[in-house]
């Protein structure tokens, strides 16, 4: 069974801080997929990556796929209230399957 | 255009009986799939479709049935409720780039 770990569990901060949240597994993905989840609501896709190396931004949001496919993160600058949420890595672990991590619960304060 | 649309939104069943979830599409993907959420564990693949007619079996399938009659729809079925099925069930449907969307999701509770 493959897994993804994700570091931390939980985090909270203030406003205007940054963070790195981590996503690793023993795996090799072929390609690795970032989500954010609200409570009561289903995942929405933030960003794919499928290169090893590969950086991707997203407004104040940055994802970077590690060289050997087998781990990412997610930094946010300056984090807002708005980006509050559950956010969760999924690898693509062979046809048309996706594995998720655990979750990253994120709370961001005023 | 509702995308991924899922019911009902909550449900509290008696340990034995059976319920559908009902989940569909109006996207015209062909790959859909169901997922259980529960707390610490992320998501976790049910069944999935890849098209009509087409079922298969994902990491946690035992004690659910599903079917696909049609590209829209992809119901979940709970043959005798039981308390480790309380869960956070949704569903998703995914193009050909990889995009999946989920629905709102249901929460069921089994007592």
């Amino acid at each position: 069974t493959q897994l993804l770990e994700q570091s931390p569990q939980f985090l909270s901060i203030q406003e205007g801080e940054n963070l790195t949240v981590y996503c690793n597994s023993s795996s090799v993905f072929s390609s690795l997929q970032w989500y954010r989840q609200e409570p009561g609501e289903g995942p929405v896709l933030l960003v794919t990556v499928v290169t090893g190396g590969e950086v991707k931004k997203l407004k104040r949001l940055t994802f970077q796929f590690g060289d050997a496919r087998k781990d990412s993160s997610l930094h946010i600058t300056a984090a807002q209230t708005g980006d509050t949420g559950l956010y969760l890595c999924a690898g693509e672990a062979g046809f048309q399957k996706l594995v998720f991590g655990t979750g990253t619960r994120l709370l961001v304060s005023p | 255009n509702a995308g991924v649309t899922q019911t009902p939104k909550f449900q509290v069943l008696k340990t034995g009986q059976s319920m559908t979830l009902q989940c569909a599409q109006d996207m015209n993907h062909e790959y859909m799939s169901w997922y259980r959420q529960d707390p610490g564990m992320g998501l976790r693949l049910i069944h999935y479709s890849v098209g009509a007619g087409i079922t298969d079996q994902g990491e946690v399938p035992n004690g659910y049935n599903v079917s696909r009659s049609t590209t829209e729809d992809f119901p979940l079925r709970l043959l005798s409720a039981a308390p480790s099925q309380t869960s956070v069930y949704f569903c998703a449907s995914r193009d050909t780039v990889l995009q999946q969307y989920f629905g709102p999701g249901t929460r069921l509770t089994v007592l």
